[in-house]
């Protein structure tokens, strides 16, 4: 069984541009939640979608903002780019939300603001 | 305080080594506990669950301390693979947000 998938792998952006970050989650998986990861950091915390709807999001700005379709494929946008959204783009998907769950990760999206 | 804290190494530890660390977490009501493993510039991947009275998984064993708020994990017998970054990830039980800490880097060397 496939994974979770991310594409594009790469992304060179200029500031001021947006970007569209695709996840299709693991086969009979409901949720995704999405991950932004700078260098020398963990993984911070976006969004996470469930039976597409928004259950949470962290403290990013509203240039960040996502969806889930029917599919439970899911799409990140972000506006306005900065050359602090430079990072590697995570998305996780689990069968349900319970905190137990573990999330399986795709390869991310390395996003470059030039 | 980060809700997360890790010691970020770097541990340089011989093949055949035992090396272990912690990590800290902030929140008591957190509930589940993670270990991932990321290799350089690549996706986390889930190493272990974290259970309460502690677990091994092969050379791998967690252990997790409620009372002190820490996670600990010790790799036996250190194969030169091993060379990764390990995640401390916490969460609680209905919570959708994985909290990461910012990573151990372990370098095991021939």
């Amino acid at each position: 069984d496939a994974g979770v998938t991310q594409s594009p792998t790469h992304l060179i952006k200029t500031r001021g541009q947006h970007v569209t970050l695709r996840c299709s989650p693991i086969s009979g998986h409901k949720s995704v939640s999405w991950y932004q990861q700078v260098l020398g950091q963990g993984p911070q915390f976006i969004f996470q979608y469930y039976e597409k709807e928004e259950r949470g999001r962290g403290n990013f700005p509203d240039r960040f903002s996502a969806r889930q379709f029917p599919n439970y494929s899911s799409e990140l946008n972000v506006n306005a780019l900065l050359l602090g959204d430079s990072a590697l783009y995570l998305c996780a998907s689990s069968s349900g939300v319970e905190g137990y769950q573990p999330q399986h990760f795709g390869d991310g999206t390395r996003l470059s603001i030039l | 305080r980060k809700e997360v804290e890790q010691d970020p190494g770097p541990f340089n530890v011989p093949e055949g080594a035992t090396v272990a660390f912690n990590c800290t977490y902030s929140n008591s009501a957190s509930q589940s506990f993670f270990w991932y493993r990321q290799d350089c510039r690549k996706e986390p991947k889930l190493l272990m669950s974290v259970y309460s009275s502690g677990n091994e998984d092969g050379r791998f064993t967690a252990q997790l301390n409620r009372a002190s708020q820490y996670i600990s994990l010790l790799i036996r017998d250190s194969k030169l693979s091993d060379s990764a970054t390990y995640l401390c990830v916490v969460n609680k039980l209905d919570d959708y947000k994985l909290s990461f800490g910012a990573g151990t880097t372990v370098t095991v060397r021939a």
